[in-house]
């Protein structure tokens, strides 16, 4: 159980052009996922965190307006890079969350989308 | 403000030799805290995890034990494998903020 998918797994695309990276929850409702970006051989940085049903929130220095996210429902968030450019160019990873009582969220990934702007 | 500290990578070690991974935080109040793991070419696992103090995680024969003293959450194995090769993220979960605070990384290679 608690699996978390993305589409597409590798997207290239070219500068200017826009991008959509789907996270799915395949067998429980996450009320909260949350997009990380990840540079070659660092750590995960948080972009925001996606509520169902409002706006996301973002991190400090995340560009809302470039990084448009929407969770639109309990199994799906989605985010577009719009008008990509190089420097876009990096490994993307959504998580999903369970909430169990008050006192532990536990957060399961997707497996990630590679993005390359060319 | 929440932080995670890890010992840098890479760690290079042959089959069977004992592993260790240090991993320090700062928090406020009472955090969980986790090992991720990440494979060549995946996604993030998690490895294992602790949700107080004295807890001790363990997966696949990876330990690591909460030590509110030293607020530390070393991940140790005894014989690691060359399956074991892979990234390992620290990370803590603060109680009153749903966001995940991720440590460097520290890459580990085993060899034959």
């Amino acid at each position: 159980g608690a699996v978390v998918s993305q589409h597409p797994s590798w997207v290239i695309c070219k500068s200017g052009t826009s991008v959509k990276i789907e996270c799915r929850s395949l067998d429980f409702q996450a009320t909260t996922m949350f997009w990380y970006r990840q540079f070659p051989k660092q750590s995960l940085m948080l972009m925001a965190t996606s509520n169902e049903g409002s706006k996301a929130t973002y991190e400090q220095g995340v560009e809302k307006d470039k990084f448009l996210i929407n969770h639109a429902s309990l199994t799906l968030s989605t985010l577009t890079v719009t008008s990509a450019h190089p420097e876009d160019s990096s490994f993307y990873i959504c998580s999903a969350e369970i909430r169990e009582g008050t006192s532990y969220n536990e957060q399961f990934f997707g497996p990630g989308t590679r993005l390359t702007v060319l | 403000g929440n932080s995670v500290t890890q010992m840098e990578g890479p760690v290079t070690l042959s089959e069977e030799a004992f592993l260790t991974i240090n991993c320090t935080y700062t928090a406020t109040g009472y955090p969980s805290l986790f090992w991720y793991v990440q494979y060549p070419g995946e996604g993030l696992q998690l490895l294992l995890k602790a949700t107080k103090a004295d807890d001790k995680g363990s997966n696949k024969g990876f330990e690591a034990t909460y030590r509110k003293e030293t607020t530390s959450f070393h991940l140790e194995k005894g014989s690691v494998q060359v399956s074991d090769s892979a990234v390992y993220f620290c990370a803590l979960l603060s109680g009153g903020y749903n966001k995940l605070i991720f440590g460097a990384g520290t890459r580990l290679a085993v060899h034959p």
